[in-house]
């Protein structure tokens, strides 16, 4: 069974840098691409950034380039999400998610619960 | 960036509708276009991928049809469970973008 975990939210201070992780198991981690998407409170979906399998490849939405980083541990079945200079804009639950099997089979299928990121004095 | 239109915002509808949702690509996407539905508190979850491809364990009464830049996701003889938000996602380039969702509302 495919399982997500993430941890690592809570309140943080404008200008904060937390790390957000995923535990994976379930699956072959170190050969799925997988990505994070945030939700604001009351509002819709939005990716956040995506990550290939061997974490050679990084894309980020506009929204978080320059302050966000995507990295993978696979030997631990990790994917982190490195958070500098939050903004309150940044408040957000924040999932993770496995991008999809080979030929773009259960595309985005597997999610975690979320975590949510409060940004707040 | 692929901009994804979707409407819309919001339809009232009563059990045993049919309701339809859209998104509009703004430029082609071949197929690579997914559904998902969300409930209150809760991750979404995938219901169409491919376009048209109904994940596993998704009732039949969901189907998505579609090709480039035009998408419609049914759904028939609507459940009480089905009164929840949906979105469609375009996964054929990045940044990957989210349509803006739908509130299906009793």
């Amino acid at each position: 069974e495919v399982q997500l975990l993430e941890s690592g939210g809570g309140l943080v201070l404008p200008g904060g840098s937390p790390r957000l992780s995923c535990a994976a198991s379930g699956f072959s981690f170190s050969t799925s691409a997988m990505s994070w998407v945030r939700q604001a409170p009351g509002k819709g979906l939005e990716w956040v950034s995506s990550i290939s399998g061997n974490g050679a490849a990084t894309d980020y939405a506009d929204s978080v380039k320059g302050r966000f980083t995507t990295s993978r541990d696979n030997s631990k079945n990790t994917l982190y999400l490195q958070m500098d200079g939050l903004r309150d804009e940044d408040t957000a639950a924040y999932y993770c998610v496995r991008n999809s099997d080979a030929g773009g089979k259960n595309f985005f299928a597997y999610w975690g619960q979320g975590t949510l990121v409060t940004v707040s004095s | 960036d692929i901009q994804m239109t979707q409407s819309p915002s919001s339809v009232s509808a009563s059990v045993g509708d049919r309701v339809t949702i859209t998104c509009r690509a703004s430029q082609g996407i071949t197929s690579w276009l997914a559904w998902f539905q969300q409930k209150p508190g809760k991750a979404p979850s995938l219901l169409i991928y491919g376009a048209s491809t109904l994940q596993s364990g998704v009732p039949s009464r969901f189907s998505g049809s579609g090709f480039g830049t035009d998408f419609t996701l049914t759904i028939t003889n609507l459940q009480p469970e089905d009164f929840a938000t949906y979105y469609c996602l375009q996964g054929y380039g990045f940044p990957r973008t989210f349509g803006q969702g739908t509130k299906v509302e009793i």
